[in-house]
């Protein structure tokens, strides 16, 4: 079946701009994960979604940064005011649900560049 | 707060041989331990987890992982390595806090299979 999905695999935008990213996470999973990946990082996580609240934010670095799941499927990471330091492999992933034993699937990344 | 060390940067290997990829980790409580496996510009894929039970865990693409409580470690193995196997690998473990829905990553090991 399909898997997780990002758009758009890569952004390159100027410091100062808004940039949306979108995830639609695999079929019938409940929750939701974004991670950001800087260069030669492991992934960091950043916010995950239980349906469609954020149930842990405490990621997010600053409140530049935004997230949504409006309806409990795709998500919509949001960045105000990009500064350089943004500049990352933002990661998507999702589970079945939210027990210990649920396994989170990633998706391909977004590759966002700020100039 | 949970963690997880990758103390390789780069594992090389050359292809027939066995491999180890090397993993230790630190948890207040049981520990839930995942390997993933990034290949050059695409997402996470799952490889094995450890949750409770046999040490011994066995996973996709012939790759097994051994958990020592004594030595906290979840040393990624494979008896016979392929060059189709070279890629980035990632130990990581389940954080309790804030919901425990989140995944701590290490920063990641290089494995090169050499003809």
């Amino acid at each position: 079946g399909a898997g997780v999905s990002q758009t758009p695999s890569n952004k390159v935008t100027e410091k100062g701009k808004y940039v949306e990213l979108r995830c639609d996470p695999i079929s019938g999973h409940t929750a939701l994960y974004w991670y950001r990946q800087s260069l030669g990082q492991g992934p960091e996580f950043l916010i995950y979604f239980q349906g469609t609240g954020a149930a842990d934010d405490s990621g997010l670095p600053n409140d530049r940064f935004f997230a949504v799941r409006p309806e409990g499927s795709v998500s919509t990471l949001k960045i105000q005011r990009t500064e350089r330091g943004d500049s990352a492999v933002y990661l998507c992933a999702s589970s079945l649900g939210t027990g210990l034993t649920d396994t989170q699937y990633f998706g391909p990344g977004t590759r966002l560049t700020v100039l | 707060a949970q963690s997880v060390a990758q103390p390789e940067d780069q594992v090389n290997v050359a292809e027939g041989n066995p491999l180890t990829v090397k993993c230790t980790y630190s948890v207040s409580g049981n520990p839930y331990l995942f390997w993933y496996v990034q290949y050059p510009n695409r997402g996470l894929q799952f490889l094995l987890k450890y949750i409770t039970g046999d040490n011994l865990v066995k996973g996709s693409y012939g790759f097994e992982a051994e958990f020592n409580k004594s030595q906290t470690s979840f040393h990624l193995k494979k008896p016979s390595a392929l060059v189709s196997d070279s890629a980035l690998y990632f130990c990581a473990v389940r954080d309790l806090t804030g919901g425990g829905n989140k995944l701590t990553f290490g920063t990641g090991t290089q494995l090169k299979v050499e003809l």
